[in-house]
């Protein structure tokens, strides 16, 4: 697999809350709780929002938030503000110990 | 603070080879394995391998086997991405990034700047 798949859009109005799925296969998002998501502004390098699945870093805002089901999983942003507007990618451990990405979310604050 | 400084720029012909190097400091270099993602222009990140700091021992994506090495000298703290054979497909900004655990999670908490590859007859 040459990576997760994920919406290549996403868009909600300021206060909303928008989910961005991650589909992979039991290689590697269902196998294991090692998922993690990305900020990416333009311009900018990525920035981790989410680890180990559900996991927030010190410092992230707690309007993300991360879940898995099979072999999707999932980012949720709630009280959607016009900061968030960025793109969006997902990322996890594989069968082999190396990692994969996922095609990007590009989310639009209305 | 935790920081990783890349090399600059570079301008490679078809064939050529490059190599990017990668500053770690404000914490211990053989404690967090580093990652090295490649992001071409307009286009997804894209994940290249990993090195383990404390052995060197590596990891490399299919795609990349036989024209990536990754190598680190924990004297100077400093990880390195030589790929070979260049084409024009390869130019992309290229990052180093490190885990913040330490095995290879892909959780990746400090990212480099990025160096910027144009591969350009």
């Amino acid at each position: 697999q040459s990576a997760l798949t994920q919406p290549a859009s996403v868009s909600g109005s300021p206060g909303q809350s928008i989910t961005i799925s991650c589909t992979g296969s039991s290689s590697d998002v269902g196998g294991y709780n090692f998922v993690s998501w990305y900020q990416q502004h333009p311009g900018k390098a990525p920035k981790l929002m989410i680890y180990d699945v559900s996991n927030r870093p010190s410092g992230v805002s707690n309007r993300f938030s991360g879940s898995k089901s099979g072999n999707t999983a999932s980012l949720t942003i709630s009280g959607l503000q016009a900061e968030d507007e960025a793109d969006y990618y997902c990322s996890s451990y594989t069968s082999s110990s190396r990692g994969l990405f996922g095609t990007g979310t590009e989310v639009t604050v209305l | 603070q935790v920081q990783l400084v890349q090399s600059g720029a570079e301008v490679k012909k078809p064939g050529a080879s490059v190599k990017v190097s990668c500053k770690a400091s404000g914490y211990t270099f053989t404690d967090n394995y580093m990652y090295w993602v490649r992001q071409a222009p307009g286009q997804g990140l894209q994940w290249m391998g990993w090195i383990n700091p404390r052995n060197g021992g590596t990891n490399y994506a299919q795609m990349f086997q036989g024209w990536v090495t990754m190598t680190r000298d924990t004297s100077t703290t400093t990880a390195f991405m030589v790929l070979s054979s260049l084409k024009p497909d390869d130019t992309a900004m290229y990052y180093c990034a490190r885990d913040r655990g330490g095995d290879p999670r892909g959780a990746i908490d400090v990212w480099g700047q990025g160096t910027m590859v144009t591969v350009s007859s």
